[in-house]
């Protein structure tokens, strides 16, 4: 069973097209990640965030936006997709309480801009 | 720099064992995670390390050297369903992980 929940799973959409990728969890961690994996290669981080109202820019985050109204939502918003937005896209989350804490993965949204 | 490096890809047996090793690079260091990923999922949390030492779950082990650098995956009686790809992925000071780019491990017959 997941604690966490992507959707969608699947996304054919066309270029300029401003698209939302939604992600919550049940397990009322803190911490929510946003990455970026594209096949064989390593997770990308785009944005995070310790809690609510809190957000922060990871290595590809100039070309998304992303919100934390709720502790258990963490929407990732392209204003403008691209071809090269054409990618997995994964979200996270962990316990606060210890900085260690593994993270919980949802199963991904595959992107495929045309 | 930060980086993390791991095998491409390994080849192994049904009932075997095998070793994925890792090196690390980061600006401080708070731990070691490993994650196992198969192909389109996403990756599950297998083992961390902090302490110089091995950690023992059932068939997986994961040890770490921090003198060197280094940590290693080692996975025994190897069945086809542990053919998946393998994270290495460390934690730099300021706790933000840098992640190998995986080993897919293959299991064969």
């Amino acid at each position: 069973e997941a604690d966490i929940y992507q959707t969608p799973r699947y996304l054919v959409i066309g270029t300029g097209k401003k698209i939302t990728l939604e992600c919550s969890q049940t397990m009322g961690h803190d911490k929510m990640y946003w990455y970026q994996q594209d096949p064989g290669m390593e997770l990308h981080l785009i944005h995070y965030s310790y809690g609510v109202n809190s957000t922060e820019k990871g290595d590809l985050s100039s070309e998304s936006t992303v919100s934390r109204i709720r502790t258990e939502h963490f929407p990732l918003t392209l204003e403008s997709a691209r071809p090269s937005h054409t990618s997995q896209y994964l979200c996270a989350s962990s316990d606060r309480g210890r900085d260690s804490s593994p993270l919980h993965f949802g199963n991904g949204t595959r992107l495929t801009v045309t | 720099g930060q980086n993390i490096d791991q095998p491409t890809e390994m080849t192994a047996t049904e009932g075997a064992i095998v070793q994925i090793n890792c090196t690390y690079q980061t600006s401080g260091f708070n731990g070691l995670f490993w994650y196992q990923q198969h192909a389109g999922e996403a990756p599950t949390f297998l083992s961390y390390n902090v302490l110089d030492g091995l950690e023992e779950k059932g068939r997986f082990s994961s040890f770490l050297s921090r003198s060197k650098g280094y940590s290693y995956l080692l996975l025994k009686e190897l069945q086809m369903k542990d053919s998946a790809s393998y994270l290495c992925a460390a934690m730099d000071s300021n706790y933000q992980l840098i992640w190998g780019a995986g080993t897919k491990l293959i299991i064969k017959p």
